[in-house]
């Protein structure tokens, strides 16, 4: 089944600074690939999410990366701010089935 | 904007106690999904539900477990024994598959507590 490995698990960075996820999937039929931003205590909410005939999408500060061929996908944040510490999850999904999450990344970004 | 909501969002039982776990999902979805997450720990796959039947399940989703849509708006999970390993946050999801996405919306979750 499918395999989802998340880098780094805590990332602190300084406000205005960029963050970047990596994710790695082993299932080459995985097709869609979005990305939950999950605060202390609360629901995991869809930020922003690519399909696998996309190379990548952006969404003001947010954008996503996918290489099919190398299997992985990624997480840019620019200009970060202190609302934007949580902890985020990448998640790998093949023909309308479950969404297999990576293990998360805390990001932590100081004012 | 419509959400996946769930109640209760904690319920605290006993060890061995049966515990139903409820959802509405949005409206005009079809797929249905409950999820786990231990403490500190990442999103697992529980089960599936689609067209009135299960559509795939994992290795956690034991003979313990089963999940029911016992009329056109709730969607239930029920634990019949419960353990200690199964306190965790449940999440509930729903999703309308548009466009060929699969997005899912996550309900608030409800906390357990098996003492």
């Amino acid at each position: 089944g499918e395999n989802v490995e998340q880098h780094p698990s805590t990332l602190s960075v300084q406000e205005g600074d960029s963050a970047v996820i990596k994710c790695t999937y082993s299932d080459s039929a995985s097709n869609y690939f979005p990305w939950y931003k999950q605060e202390l205590g609360k629901r995991p909410q869809l930020i922003i999410d690519i399909r696998s005939n996309v190379g990548e999408k952006k969404d003001q500060r947010i954008a996503v990366t996918l290489n099919k061929t190398a299997k992985h996908f990624s997480l840019h944040i620019t200009e970060t701010q202190p609302e934007d510490s949580a902890v985020y999850f990448c998640a790998a999904s093949s023909s309308f089935q479950k969404l297999v999450f990576g293990t998360g990344t805390r990001l932590l970004v100081s004012p | 904007e419509p959400e996946v909501t769930q109640t209760p969002s904690h319920q605290v039982t006993q060890m061995g106690q049966e515990v139903i776990l409820r959802c509405v999902p949005i409206s005009n979805h079809l797929y249905f999904y409950w999820y786990r997450q231990i403490l500190g720990q990442k999103v697992e796959f529980l089960v599936s539900f689609y067209n009135n039947e299960i559509s795939e399940k994992s290795e956690i989703f034991d003979d313990q477990f089963s999940v029911e849509r016992p009329d056109g708006s709730n969607f239930t999970l029920k634990i019949r024994s419960t353990k200690l390993e199964d306190s965790a946050m449940y999440f509930c999801a729903s999703s309308a598959h548009r466009g060929g996405k699969n997005i899912q919306y996550f309900g608030a979750g409800t906390r357990l507590s098996v003492l």
